[in-house]
């Protein structure tokens, strides 16, 4: 079946610093890919989205491109700042059904001053 | 933005005994929802897809008449956790889908975590 693999965290970076979170996946068909972020104490929200192929998804200053060639949807910003801190999930959707969505084990961020 | 909200946020509960947990859609109808089970650094598994006014589809796996879910209006869904045990502890997370939005982006409200004693 259909699988998300993220980076394993927990992540600490310092104020300033550029962030990568790497995402990659497994899906039969032609898949949308997501970065949700969840803020402590809150629901999941969606950060950024793709469609297709080569798509890049923007929001927030961060950026993920869709890759079918590697199979991947690498979450990136250039600089964070301590309010990025959260955990980030990446995820699919196959876009059949009722377009459920298929989560990565998510990644805990944690920006220093 | 779309606001979903659920009902408690935590509760504990006597092993054998039954727990409700409410997911809500505040400003916005949700003809489908979704019900999650995350365990600690996990990612989220879908238990269950509802749509208002019809049977739920579950996953494969979880057994339908331990977890009922009921999506009686398109405001509400509800997941009863029938005589629960301490390996039903986790945290329950709900989202929902609108009816007149992008199919692909669901609204997550903010999760209840369940202690089975």
């Amino acid at each position: 079946g259909d699988s998300v693999t993220q980076m394993e965290g927990p992540v600490t970076l310092s104020e300033e610093a550029f962030l990568t979170i790497n995402c990659t996946y497994t899906a039969t068909g032609y898949p949308s890919l997501f970065w949700y972020v969840q803020y402590p104490g809150e629901g999941l929200q969606l950060l950024l989205k793709a469609t297709k192929a080569d798509d890049k998804g923007s929001n927030k200053g961060f950026e993920a491109t869709y890759r079918k060639e590697t199979t991947s949807f690498h979450l990136e910003k250039g600089s964070v700042q301590v309010s990025d801190s959260a955990v980030y999930f990446c995820a699919l959707s196959d876009g059949q059904g009722a377009q459920k969505l298929v989560f990565g084990q998510g990644t805990r961020l944690t920006i220093n001053p | 933005g779309a606001v979903v909200s659920q009902h408690p946020s935590w509760v504990i509960c006597k092993s054998g005994t039954s727990v409700k947990i409410e997911c809500r859609s505040l400003d916005f109808q949700a003809t489908t929802m979704f019900w999650y089970r995350q365990f600690p650094k996990q990612s989220l598994m879908l238990m269950a897809t509802s749509n208002e006014g019809s049977k739920a589809t579950y996953e494969q796996g979880v057994e339908k008449d331990k977890f009922l879910i009921n999506h009686a209006s398109l405001t509400l869904s509800t997941l009863t956790v029938t005589s629960a045990h301490p390996e039903d502890s986790s945290f329950y997370i709900c989202s929902a889908r609108t009816s007149g939005g992008s199919w692909d982006t669901q609204y997550f409200g903010p999760g209840t975590r369940l202690t089975v004693l």
